[in-house]
C-alpha cells in the first residue's frame, strides 16, 4: 500500500531564508504532485513531476523528483510572507490516478 | 473556461441524517474524484467516477456513495452520518490520460460538513 510521508510537519522561517520540504513515498508511483492550501481554502496545484530527475520551478519554489530514492523535494528560495500556507505532496498513478497525500507541511514565514 | 465548483459551501447536520454534496467539473473534464479532509490532515481518497461509472474506491464504508451525470457533474451522498464524518469534502476533476489529458486533478473550493 502506497504511503506518503512529509517532513517537517511545521516550518517556521524568516523572510529571505532558504529551506527544503521533503516527501518520501513507499512504493513506485507514476507521478508526484505538489499542492498549496491556504487556511480554510481548497488545494491549488503547484507542480506535477512525471519522471526521474524532473525539476520544475515557479517563482521562489522549485520541485524535484528522484524516483530511485522515492523522494521529492520542494525548495523555497528567499522566502516571503506570501508563501505562508500548508504544502502537500501527493503520489498518484495507476488506472485511477488516485492521490495519496502526505500529512502536509505548515509553513510560516516570519518578517 | 470555468473551474470546479461545489455546493453547498457549508452544511450542518445531525448524527444519523443523510447529506448530498454536489460538484461541477471543470469544462472539458470527464473524471471526478472525491476526497475527505479532516482537520489538520491531508485529503483521503473516497472514490472516482469516469463517464458515469465508479472507477476506484478508497477505504470508506458503503454509506458513502456517489453519482456522475452525463454532463460530468457529480454527487457525493453520505447516509447515517456519524460525528467523524465532519470534514472538508473536496471534489477534483481531471481529463483522463486515455482521453488526451494529463490526469492532473483540479480541486474545487470544498464543502465543510459539520455533524452534531
Amino acid at each position: 500500500e502506497l504511503k506518503v510521508e512529509q517532513n517537517p510537519l511545521f516550518l517556521s522561517m524568516q523572510e529571505g531564508k532558504n529551506y527544503t520540504i521533503y516527501c518520501n513515498y513507499s512504493t513506485t508511483s507514476d507521478r508526484l504532485y505538489w499542492y498549496r492550501q491556504d487556511p480554510g481554502k481548497s488545494l491549488e496545484s503547484l507542480f506535477v513531476l512525471l519522471s526521474n530527475g524532473a525539476v520544475k520551478q515557479e517563482g521562489r519554489l522549485m520541485a524535484s523528483l528522484d524516483t530511485k530514492a522515492r523522494l521529492s523535494t520542494l525548495h523555497i528560495t528567499a522566502a516571503v510572507h506570501d508563501l505562508s500556507a500548508t504544502y502537500f505532496c501527493a503520489a498518484g498513478g495507476g488506472a485511477t490516478n488516485k492521490l495519496i497525500f502526505g500529512t502536509g507541511t505548515l509553513l510560516a514565514v516570519q518578517p | 473556461e470555468t473551474g470546479v465548483t461545489q455546493s453547498p459551501t457549508h452544511l450542518i447536520k445531525t448524527r444519523g441524517q443523510q447529506v448530498t454534496l454536489r460538484c461541477s467539473s471543470q469544462s472539458g473534464h470527464n473524471t471526478v474524484s472525491w476526497y475527505q479532509q479532516a482537520l489538520g490532515q491531508g485529503p483521503q481518497f473516497i472514490f472516482q467516477y469516469y463517464r458515469e461509472e465508479e472507477n476506484g474506491r478508497g477505504n470508506f464504508p458503503p454509506r458513502f456513495s456517489g453519482l456522475q451525470f452525463p454532463n460530468y457533474s457529480s454527487e457525493l451522498n453520505v447516509n447515517a452520518l456519524e460525528l467523524d464524518d465532519s470534514a472538508l469534502y473536496l471534489c477534483a476533476s481531471s481529463l483522463a490520460v486515455w482521453s488526451g489529458g494529463t490526469d492532473t486533478q483540479y480541486f474545487g473550493p470544498g464543502t465543510r460538513l459539520t455533524v452534531l
